[in-house]
């Protein structure tokens, strides 16, 4: 089974809407934490929020949040007020074990959804 | 910028040649990562380091070796390329394994 589900292959926003990515997880470990990362077309991997799991409020990153909704097992990224820069893939990943150290858990990844911010 | 560097940005090779790719950290992080990433699959992890020639397997790590000789330097090899192993490989670090990982800037290998 899939740890990572990002549904949204493709999604399109018009410049200054929100815009939801959705992300759901399958994981029994009580301590973990989920990241989400934009990939712009030059490449490069830019980290940009993270939820753990005993966090009690939602992430805030600037235009970004975090819509943690733990019983659900859904971790979807909120992004306000859409620039046309914010055009690219979001991936979405979890890491568990958090209690273990490092070698105990590895980053997970989605598939990515691809946005497309229209002017 | 976080201090890692890949090497190189660009190879093109012929299948069954060995290829060795680099990455270089100067943050003296414990950990190491080489992830591969192919359209419709995401980020799919090779194999990762926890220190200086500690090593383990990731969930894909069938046709490559990895060695971690020092802190700096995480080697990932393909012993005998394939075409199946052309993809976009990506190195990361992180300071203690819990935190998320900084990534590299990607090596682009195709193997014909």
């Amino acid at each position: 089974a899939q740890k990572i589900t990002q549904t949204q292959p493709g999604m399109f926003v018009q410049e200054k809407e929100a815009v939801t990515l959705d992300c759901t997880y399958d994981t029994s470990d009580p301590s973990y934490g989920l990241f989400w990362y934009k990939q712009p077309s030059s490449g490069e991997m830019i980290f940009l929020i993270y939820q753990g799991s005993y966090d009690q409020q939602n992430a805030t990153e600037g235009r970004y949040s975090l819509n943690f909704q733990k019983a659900r097992k859904s971790a979807n990224l909120v992004i306000s007020a859409s620039q046309l820069g914010d055009s690219a893939m979001y991936f979405c990943a979890m890491r568990e074990g958090l209690n273990y150290g490092g070698s105990q858990g590895n980053l997970i990844f989605g598939k990515g959804t691809k946005l497309s911010v229209k002017p | 910028d976080a201090g890692i560097t890949q090497s190189p940005r660009h190879k093109v090779t012929e299948t069954g040649t060995p290829v060795t790719l680099r990455c270089h950290q100067t943050e003296n992080h414990r950990y190491m990562y080489w992830y591969r990433q192919d359209p419709g699959h995401g980020l799919r992890l090779i194999h990762y380091s926890y220190g200086v020639k500690d090593t383990d397997k990731g969930e894909v790590s069938d046709g490559y070796s990895v060695s971690r000789s020092k802190t700096e330097d995480f080697l990932l090899t393909l012993e005998s390329a394939t075409s199946s192993q052309t993809s976009v490989y990506f190195c990361a670090i992180s300071e203690t394994g819990v935190e998320g990982y900084t990534f590299g800037s990607g090596t682009r290998l195709t193997v014909v």
